[in-house]
């Protein structure tokens, strides 16, 4: 257990409405993720943080925003959702203490845009 | 350009056979490579991983296997169980940069017949 909480787990949106989904770790990890997981496309980094106020894109970054306001919370935001971003997005953290350079996911949010 | 690439969408093993999945990347700056495994509706699960500076890292019935020249990693599952059924992925981070962005392949069903 990575100590990941994911909310909402399951949500279903209209086109066009914003959506924030987050993710809240418990342990002080300076490191977080968003990918989002697509039948052949495997995980997709959308976003990362490596401490607070510090963000970075990844590969699929575009009709995404994030913020990391405190060390506890990435928040993933998609300011006008569209089909294409119906999937299922995972946040991972990065434990350096415990494990070294190996990152740890939760338990996923549905996101189905409809 | 995808630079982690898993050719395999899905494997089929015998019960007690060996299991062999193979990951290829194109990014000579990644130094540290894992393999996670995803049941549906889970998350992905950590397994093993491998430094560049080893070129075979085994825990359990999981063994990595890592080609550096040839950028190609390989997981061994021996003896495959019915319980190994999964989705497989693996995944690379050039971490001597200190940017920890971990980039996934696009994952291996593997299916284990009893």
């Amino acid at each position: 257990d990575a100590g990941i909480t994911q909310s909402p787990r399951h949500k279903v949106t209209e086109t066009g409405t914003p959506v924030t989904l987050r993710c809240h770790q418990t342990e002080n990890h300076r490191y977080m993720y968003w990918y989002r997981q697509d039948p052949g496309h495997g995980l997709r980094l959308i976003h990362y943080s490596y401490g607070v106020k510090d963000t970075d894109k990844g590969e699929v970054s575009d009709g995404y925003s994030v913020s990391r306001s405190k060390t506890e919370d990435f928040l993933l935001t998609l300011e006008s959702a569209t089909s294409s971003q119906t999937s299922v997005y995972f946040c991972a953290i990065k434990d350096s203490l415990i494990s070294g350079n190996t990152i740890y996911f939760g338990e996923g949010s549905w996101l189905t845009v409809v | 350009d995808q630079q982690v690439k898993q050719n395999s969408p899905s494997l089929s093993v015998q019960e007690g056979r060996i299991s062999i999945l193979n990951c290829d990347y194109t990014n000579s700056m990644f130094d540290y490579f894992l393999w996670y495994k995803k049941y549906p509706a889970e998350g992905p699960t950590f397994l093993i991983s491998i430094s560049s500076i080893k070129d075979k890292n085994e825990d359990g019935r999981f063994t990595v296997f890592l080609n550096k020249s040839a950028k190609h990693l390989s997981l061994h599952i021996v003896p495959s169980q019915p319980g190994d059924s999964a989705v497989y992925f693996c995944a690379a981070s050039a971490t001597a940069s200190g940017t920890y962005k971990y980039i996934f392949g696009t994952g291996t069903r593997l299916k284990v017949l009893a």
